[in-house]
């Protein structure tokens, strides 16, 4: 199965400023089909988790450009330019190139 | 408004079954991929298993294979995870989640299995 292994697993940021978390995969994520299908989720307390970005690099809908997502082959990272209230939570990274699809084992970002 | 109602959960006894429904509303169905995820404390979040958008194809994580079986009904806009010979290890909130273009997650439904 293929490993993804975040960090870190805890992040503590202070509102408006940066922050980042990194995603590496225990083997490459490029399908056979030139495709590469790396996503991140964010979960809420008390709610279901939500996808930002798919496909390595796409913002879904209505999710706001201060998220981006970036890397390739085994390394990703998900970005976010100034952190506000809304964006504490779990950040999951997750690939489904290769079954079983599997996720990283989160990273908790909370108010420093 | 994308809708996932998803029911069946509950409390059984290790080797006991339960029949885990979702039923979806606000999207084309029968042209997702269906999927059943659980998430606990322990082990995070874990895919499950998958069903490709006709039914034909069906994919279970190896803690679940020959327990488990996903199926779907595009008649009815539901997808189906039947769920035998429960154990202790399988208690988590089952999520119902469509993949398409975009992703949805149901509020997901509690499956305990204690003695």
């Amino acid at each position: 199965d293929v490993v993804l292994t975040q960090s870190p697993l805890s992040l503590p940021v202070t509102l408006g400023q940066p922050a980042s978390i990194s995603c590496r995969s225990s083997q490459g994520l490029v399908s056979s089909d030139g495709n590469t299908y790396f996503h991140w989720f964010h979960q809420r307390p008390g709610q279901s988790p939500r996808r930002l970005i798919y496909m390595v690099s796409n913002r879904d809908s209505g999710v706001p450009d201060r998220f981006s997502g970036s890397g390739s082959g085994t390394d990703f990272t998900l970005k976010i330019s100034r952190v506000e209230a809304e964006d504490l939570g779990v950040y999951y990274c997750m690939q489904h190139t290769h079954w079983p699809f599997t996720f990283g084992q989160g990273t908790k970002l909370e108010i420093k | 408004e994308v809708q996932l109602v998803e029911s069946g959960g509950g409390l059984v006894r290790p080797g006991e079954s339960l029949r885990l429904s979702c039923v979806a509303s606000g999207f084309t169905f029968k042209n997702f991929w269906m999927n059943w995820v659980r998430q606990t404390p322990g082990k995070g979040l874990e895919w499950v298993a998958h069903i490709i958008p006709d039914g034909t194809v069906t994919f279970h994580v190896d803690s679940v294979k020959g327990r488990f079986a996903i199926s779907r009904d595009n008649a009815r806009n539901s997808v189906y995870l039947q769920m035998n010979n429960l154990g202790p290890e399988d208690t988590a909130v089952y999520y119902c989640v469509p993949w398409g273009h975009d992703v949805y997650w149901g509020q997901g439904i509690l499956a305990t299995v204690s003695s």
